[in-house]
């Protein structure tokens, strides 16, 4: 069974450029986070989605991100404009959206913001 | 804030001894959960224990939680070079299903 599936894995950018992350979660899993992890730090929540709805997003910036998932499966994740402060590691995870439930992570997108 | 917080931040071990690393918390949650990630990858989940149990094993882990402390621990026993990576604990509130996550312990094992 495939995992959580990210693109592009590495993604160097100069500031003020828009940038545009993809995530394809394991079949069959209702509920996709996005979260944003700083060198040396854990993971922080930016989106979680049910299905195709956003039920939390309270920690997502919204003047410069935002993020879709258009029929509930595949989601994208974008930063525009992007600024400096914005280079980190940026994972998608899914579960099966039980309270308690596992999540499965993808590997990642590295951005580099110059 | 119900953010885990590991102890140590970093672990030097040789090959076969036991590693134990802690988290703390400071609400109360429905469960707390430990992955492991590898450097440059992705995270993966190594076992969930919930606000009723106590005790749990998997292989050679074994977590322990106390919530009237809002700690856990985990246990990684007869240690091996491929356990290197860095554990972070993740708690989960008592509604919903965000979890959130501690800054992590980086294990190293010394071959």
């Amino acid at each position: 069974e495939a995992g959580v599936v990210q693109s592009p894995r590495y993604k160097i950018i100069e500031k003020k450029q828009p940038v545009a992350f993809w995530c394809n979660p394991i079949s069959g899993h209702n509920t996709l986070y996005w979260y944003l992890q700083n060198l040396g730090q854990g993971p922080e929540l930016l989106i979680r989605y049910e299905n195709e709805e956003a039920v939390d997003d309270s920690q997502l910036p919204k003047d410069r991100f935002s993020a879709e998932r258009l029929k509930g499966v595949d989601s994208t994740l974008k930063i525009q404009p992007a600024e400096l402060g914005d280079s980190a590691v940026y994972l998608c995870a899914s579960s099966l959206g039980l309270a308690d439930g596992e999540q499965f992570f993808g590997p990642g997108t590295r951005l580099t913001v110059l | 804030s119900q953010q885990g917080e590991e102890d140590p931040q970093a672990l030097s071990i040789q090959e076969g001894e036991n590693a134990t690393m802690n988290c703390s918390y400071k609400t109360s949650i429905n469960n707390l959960q430990w992955y492991r990630q590898n450097s440059g990858r992705g995270l993966v989940h190594l076992i969930l224990i919930r606000s009723n149990e106590k005790e749990k094993h998997s292989g050679r882990l074994r977590v322990t939680l106390d919530t009237s402390k809002k700690s856990s621990s985990l246990l990684i026993t007869a240690s091996r070079a491929a356990d290197t990576a860095s554990y972070f604990c993740a708690v989960g509130r008592a509604s919903g299903s965000r979890l959130t996550f501690g800054e992590g312990t980086q294990l190293t094992v010394n071959p």
